[in-house]
């Protein structure tokens, strides 16, 4: 199984600055034939379910605001939200599915307002 | 709207069965493979299970297979997790989610999820 490994735990953004999430995936999830990263970017709200933000490591679902955005390739992926808003205090998720089944999580990145 | 919701959760004892539901409504169902995912309390996300669009195939997570069975009866837009000798460790929200892609026999992500059905195993 791939393994998805995130950090921090959790980090504390004043409200305008950047936030910088990394995901580190045990194997790649680039696939060589259509040259795209296997990764999914999710946000969880306190007491609500996941929300899926971006997929093929870089594509916004419809409707993520544009603050948001993904990047890296092969083992290496970044979330960054531009400018940290209040409703952005989330718990966010990156996910594998290069191979699967299994489809697999990272561990979280706890994301507070400083 | 695009809705998935779930039901069947509940307090139950060790080594217990229970099962779960989820209805799902606004989007053609049948075309969609389904995954069950769970949270534990203050814990991150697991996949469980996912079913393909038409019920042929299920696949599980090494924590569940042989204990969890996943269904699907498309045309009432139900999917099912059944789960027997539960365990603490099974304590959870349990969501069921939408697969992104339709009519294929693998599986990306979900695109879809419901609130989630609280399950507490306890004696």
């Amino acid at each position: 199984d791939i393994v998805m490994t995130q950090s921090p735990d959790s980090l504390a953004v004043s409200l305008g600055e950047r936030a910088t999430i990394n995901c580190k995936s045990s194997q790649s999830v680039l696939h060589s034939s259509n040259n795209k990263n296997y990764l999914a970017w999710y946000q969880q709200r306190p007491g609500q379910p996941p929300k899926l933000l971006i997929y093929w490591a870089s594509t916004r679902e419809s409707g993520v605001p544009d603050r948001f955005s993904g990047s890296g390739s092969g083992t290496d992926f970044t979330l960054t939200i531009s400018s940290l808003q209040a409703e952005d205090v989330a718990v966010y998720y990156c996910q594998q599915y290069y191979v699967t089944p299994p489809l697999t999580f990272g561990g979280g990145t706890s994301v507070e307002i400083k | 709207q695009v809705q998935l919701v779930e039901s069947g959760g509940g307090v139950v004892q060790p080594g217990r069965s229970l099962r779960l539901s989820c209805a799902a409504s606004g989007f053609t169902f049948s075309s969609h493979p389904m995954h069950w995912v769970r949270q534990a309390p203050g814990k991150g996300l697991e996949w469980l299970t996912v079913i393909s669009y038409d019920g042929n195939n299920q696949y599980y997570a090494d924590s569940v297979r042989g204990r969890f069975t996943i269904s699907r009866d498309n045309p009432t837009n139900t999917v099912y997790l059944e789960m027997s000798s539960l365990r603490a460790e099974d304590t959870a929200v349990y969501y069921c989610a939408r697969e992104w892609l339709t009519n294929v026999h693998y599986f990306y992500g979900m695109d879809v999820w419901g609130q989630g059905t609280t399950v507490t195993v306890s004696s």
